[in-house]
């Protein structure tokens, strides 16, 4: 299946970390990515992961990858009001080009 | 190089109106891809271009709508007769390869259907 899914809501404090969740099913994925979209905005490519790497650091940002339960999470630390935006998890297929399957996206609200 | 831009950025058109979007994706990028976001949804792949060819066409691209790349740099989305679930966000995106690049995303053109 093609299916790629998140929680759809997160709330944290100014200063606070967050933590967000992913589940994915396909075993053949390959990368593994997070992206940001901000109100009426494309998407920015936060960060990305090699599906034989479980873990990478990235300023702020912490990915975990655990191949056996395909779960992928993203953690923002000292999160900031800035950082308030609709996330995405995606992961590629290898299908011969580079496809891209959604999750739905949780939107992470901060309050200072 | 200014990224993915994509016009418009707003589309308000009647059902039944033929619409047209273009991409222009980042100069070395041999790489475009079509995207339809709806609300509260993450992106779905509608369709992929290697230079001027089209090589992947999703279930979700109806006989209503074509794509072209034409000279292997910009690219056009067109919907004839169109119908209020067409209603979305359609973003474009490239890269120059496989890899972990990622997909560099124009800010999108929103449709809207009456």
């Amino acid at each position: 299946g093609e299916d790629v899914e998140q929680s759809l809501f997160l709330s944290v404090r100014e200063g606070d970390s967050s933590v967000i969740n992913c589940t994915y099913t396909d075993s053949s994925s390959t990368y593994l990515y997070w992206y940001k979209q901000e109100p009426g905005a494309g998407l920015q490519l936060l960060t990305y992961i090699f599906s034989n790497m479980d873990m990478k650091q990235d300023q702020r940002l912490t990915v975990l990858l655990n191949k056996k339960d395909k779960h992928l999470s993203l953690r923002i630390a000292d999160t900031q009001t800035g950082d308030s935006a609709i996330y995405f998890c995606a992961d590629s297929r290898p299908a011969g080009f580079q496809k891209l399957v959604f999750g739905t996206g949780t939107r992470l609200l901060v309050s200072p | 190089d200014t990224g993915v831009s994509q016009d418009p950025r707003h589309k308000i058109t009647k059902r039944g109106q033929n619409v047209t979007f273009r991409c222009d994706p980042i100069s070395e990028h041999n790489r475009l891809y079509w995207y339809r976001q709806t609300l509260g949804q993450g992106p779905e792949f509608l369709t992929y271009f290697q230079n001027e060819a089209q090589l992947e066409k999703s279930r979700l691209l109806s006989d209503r709508f074509s794509a072209e790349r034409p000279k292997g740099s910009f690219s056009t989305l067109e919907i004839q007769r169109t119908e209020q679930g067409d209603s979305a966000m359609y973003l474009c995106a490239s890269t120059a390869g496989q890899g972990h690049w990622g997909y560099t995303f124009g800010s999108g053109t929103r449709l809207t259907v009456v």
